[in-house]
């Protein structure tokens, strides 16, 4: 089991639904959660982040964390053709020298 | 958000020559990383630095090196290419914070060895 998972996809959702991508970690002692989007060629950019449980939103787009279950999703209102991309899920625990582990990235396509 | 520079930003070269890529971030962060993808695949962690003169190797066993002589400087060097290093190189800093930091990564540099 990898210790962060991503379903690889692709999800495709038409334009203007909800996008609704899922991370699930398997260190319960994870402290910080990531999320960046990363376009075909090009390098990973941060959307957002969270540290407590609930939702955290920011624009079109919220985080939602739940320890207790041990899984992150993000959430993308209104979705656009150019947020078509690789969403790249990112966990941080206290200890492994506190390094990023990343998912493998679930690849959304927003179709007109 | 952190400015952070690669270069070149692309780069094709014969096997046998030594390479080495630039990273250079400007908002002081002492956390640098290298990361190796090849494309559509996961992004592999090769080298790391906490500050100046400290650096480890990965989780991926990598050929090259790099060094941490300045703050804003990490570069990666590999002294004889090979087909097999082709790949894009990600470098990323972190702002401070611990677990709370976030990396912003350059805009990457693409290795072709023929």
């Amino acid at each position: 089991q990898k210790e962060v998972e991503q379903n690889s996809g692709p999800l495709s959702v038409p334009e203007g639904a909800i996008a609704s991508l899922n991370c699930t970690y398997s260190d319960r002692g994870s402290q910080s959660f990531f999320w960046y989007r990363q376009y075909s060629g090009k390098s990973p950019e941060l959307i957002m982040f969270i540290y407590s449980n609930g939702d955290k939103e920011d624009g079109r787009f919220t985080a939602q964390l739940n320890k207790a279950s041990q899984y992150v999703s993000l959430l993308i209102r209104d979705s656009q053709p150019s947020d078509s991309a690789t969403y790249l899920c990112a966990v941080r625990n206290a200890g492994n020298n506190r390094k990023l582990i990343w998912g493998l990235g679930t690849s959304l396509a927003v179709n007109p | 958000e952190a400015d952070i520079y690669q270069t070149p930003r692309y780069l094709v070269i014969g096997t046998g020559k030594k390479i080495t890529l630039e990273c250079s971030q400007t908002m002081g962060h002492d956390k640098m990383y290298w990361y190796q993808q090849d494309p559509g695949m996961e992004l592999h962690l090769i080298h790391y630095s906490y500050g100046v003169n400290s650096t480890e190797k990965g989780d991926l066993s990598s050929e090259s090196t790099v060094s941490r002589i300045r703050t804003e400087h990490f570069p990666l060097t590999l002294e004889s290419a090979r087909p097999s290093h082709t790949s894009q190189y990600l470098c990323a800093s972190q702002t401070s914070g611990g677990v709370t930091g976030e990396l912003f990564f350059g805009e990457g540099s693409r290795l072709t060895v023929l």
